[in-house]
C-alpha cells in the first residue's frame, strides 16, 4: 500500500531562518516523489520531483529536498525563508509507471513566515 | 503552452441547480484528474482518466456526480443536482506519464452552493 504523512500541519519560521516541512512515505516500489506548493487562491505548482536520480532534490525558489531510503523521507528545506514563500506545501508519492497508477497527496503543511 | 484551463474560475449557485466545471488539459498528456479541496477534507482525487477513459472514479462521492471526457483535450465535471456540501474549490490536473511525471494543475473552479 502506498501512503505519505506531512508531519505537521502548521509550521512558523521567521524572516531569513531555514525552513524543514517534513514527510514520510511508504510504497511497494521505487516511487517517485515529488513537493508542490499552493498559494492562496492559486492551483498547487511543482517545487521539485525525485525520480530515482541524486538524492538531493533541488527546485524552484531554492528549496530542495533529500530522498533518505533508510528513513523513508523527504523533507523539503530552505535554508531562509522568505515572505513569498508563505503558502501551503504538499509531498506526494507516485508509483513508478508500469501497472495501476496511483498518485497518493499528503495532508499538506501550512508554511507561515513572520517579518 | 497555456497550462491547464479551468473554467469557470467561480461559479455560485443555487441547491438543486446543475452545475458543470469545465478542463482542458495540457496538449499531449495522456493523464487527466479532477480533485475537490475543502478546509475539512483537504485535497481529495475524485475521479481520473487515462488516455479519455476512466480509470479510477472510487472518489466520486456520489450518484450527483459525474465526470467525462469525450475527447483529449476537454473533460467536464457535473453535479446534478447541487447541494450545499458541494461547495469546495474543483481542481482539473493533468499529467503526460505517471510515476515520472509530475501533475500540472489548473486554478481551479471555486464553487459556492446557497
Amino acid at each position: 500500500a502506498q501512503s505519505v504523512t506531512q508531519l505537521d500541519s502548521h509550521v512558523s519560521v521567521s524572516e531569513g531562518t531555514p525552513v524543514l516541512l517534513r514527510c514520510n512515505y511508504s510504497s511497494s516500489y521505487s516511487p517517485s516523489l515529488f513537493w508542490y506548493v499552493q498559494h492562496p487562491n492559486k492551483g498547487l505548482q511543482l517545487l521539485l520531483k525525485y525520480t530515482s536520480a541524486a538524492t538531493l532534490v533541488k527546485g524552484i525558489n531554492g528549496f530542495e529536498a533529500e530522498f533518505k531510503k533508510s528513513e523513508t523521507s523527504f523533507h523539503l528545506t530552505k535554508p531562509s525563508a522568505h515572505m513569498s514563500d508563505a503558502a501551503e506545501y504538499f509531498c506526494v508519492v507516485s508509483d513508478p509507471p508500469g501497472g495501476y497508477q496511483k498518485v497518493t497527496f499528503g495532508t499538506g503543511t501550512k508554511l507561515q513566515v513572520i517579518p | 503552452d497555456a497550462g491547464v484551463i479551468q473554467s469557470p474560475r467561480h461559479e455560485v449557485t443555487e441547491m438543486g441547480q446543475e452545475v458543470t466545471l469545465r478542463c482542458k488539459p495540457i496538449s499531449g498528456h495522456d493523464y487527466l484528474f479532477w480533485y475537490r479541496q475543502t478546509m475539512m477534507r483537504g485535497l481529495e482525487l475524485l475521479i481520473y482518466f487515462n488516455n479519455n477513459v476512466p480509470i479510477d472514479d472510487s472518489g466520486m462521492p456520489e450518484d450527483r456526480f459525474s465526470a467525462k471526457m469525450p475527447n483529449a483535450s476537454f473533460s467536464t465535471l457535473k453535479i446534478q443536482p447541487s447541494e450545499p456540501r458541494d461547495s469546495a474549490v474543483y481542481f482539473c490536473a493533468s499529467s503526460f506519464v505517471l510515476g515520472d511525471s509530475p501533475l500540472h494543475f489548473g486554478n481551479g473552479t471555486r464553487l459556492t452552493v446557497t
